[in-house]
């Protein structure tokens, strides 16, 4: 986990609201994964992107959710009119490049949205 | 037919005992198998990662693979109390770029003292 810093750990936003999450990838890292896990559920995959690149959002859902990696900055995920089912973990992980090592993929603490 | 397959649990095992987790998964081309250990109300801490078939062993920690049955397992031999965790197995596979994983939803442990 150590690098990977993710903020805020704890978000409280209301019905309708915006929650903007972000992520700061390990020091030279430029892969960026994000993940979110609902409760009692494992981590599913939700967008990868590399710098000004997203690769794959493949499990992003269709409407309300965004990702962006800019050239400067952490990455950040946006998701805008929260509903209470977007209550969730949401984690962040690097890597250093794209590789199939998965074993120099970290992990941040995550950050708790919780939609009222 | 889910990615990756795990018994949610909870498996209950006593103190000192070989703790045994199994794991499934749909893609044959799969690359590279992991074991996820998250304790409640944080964020996934690999402790074991194989890519061979046959068995990887680490500390009490022992993963085996085998590719023909689509199966992996992790073995955690004198169980502790404080393994007490979820174990979450992750598969890279071929579809998609760079380190996607797939997770399956976890085995709950518990060990007894």
């Amino acid at each position: 986990n150590a690098g990977v810093m993710q903020n805020p750990r704890h978000l409280v936003r209301r019905r309708g609201q915006e929650a903007r999450l972000r992520c700061s990838p390990m020091k030279g890292h430029s892969h960026v994964y994000w993940y979110r896990q609902l409760p009692e559920e494992g981590l599913k995959f939700m967008v990868y992107l590399q710098k000004e690149n997203i690769i794959d959002e493949s499990g992003m859902p269709k409407e309300r959710f965004s990702a962006e990696f800019p050239k400067e900055g952490p990455s950040i995920l946006r998701i805008q009119q929260v509903v209470r089912g977007d209550s969730a973990a949401y984690f962040c992980a690097s890597s250093p490049s794209e590789t199939t090592s998965g074993n120099t993929i970290y992990f941040g603490e995550g950050s708790w949205l919780t939609v009222v | 037919q889910k990615e990756v397959e795990q018994n949610s649990g909870p498996l209950s095992v006593p103190e000192g005992a070989i703790a045994s987790l199994n794991c499934t998964y749909s893609d044959r081309g799969s690359q590279s198998f992991f074991w996820y250990r998250q304790y409640s109300g944080k964020s996934p801490e690999l402790i074991m990662f194989i890519y061979s078939n046959g068995d990887k062993e680490d500390g009490r920690f022992t993963a085996q693979l085998n590719k023909a049955s689509q199966y992996v397992s992790l073995l955690i031999r004198d169980s502790q109390p404080s393994d007490s965790a979820t174990y979450l197995c992750a598969v890279i596979g071929l579809t998609g770029g760079g380190n996607k994983l797939t997770f399956g939803t976890g085995t709950q442990l518990k060990v007894e003292l």
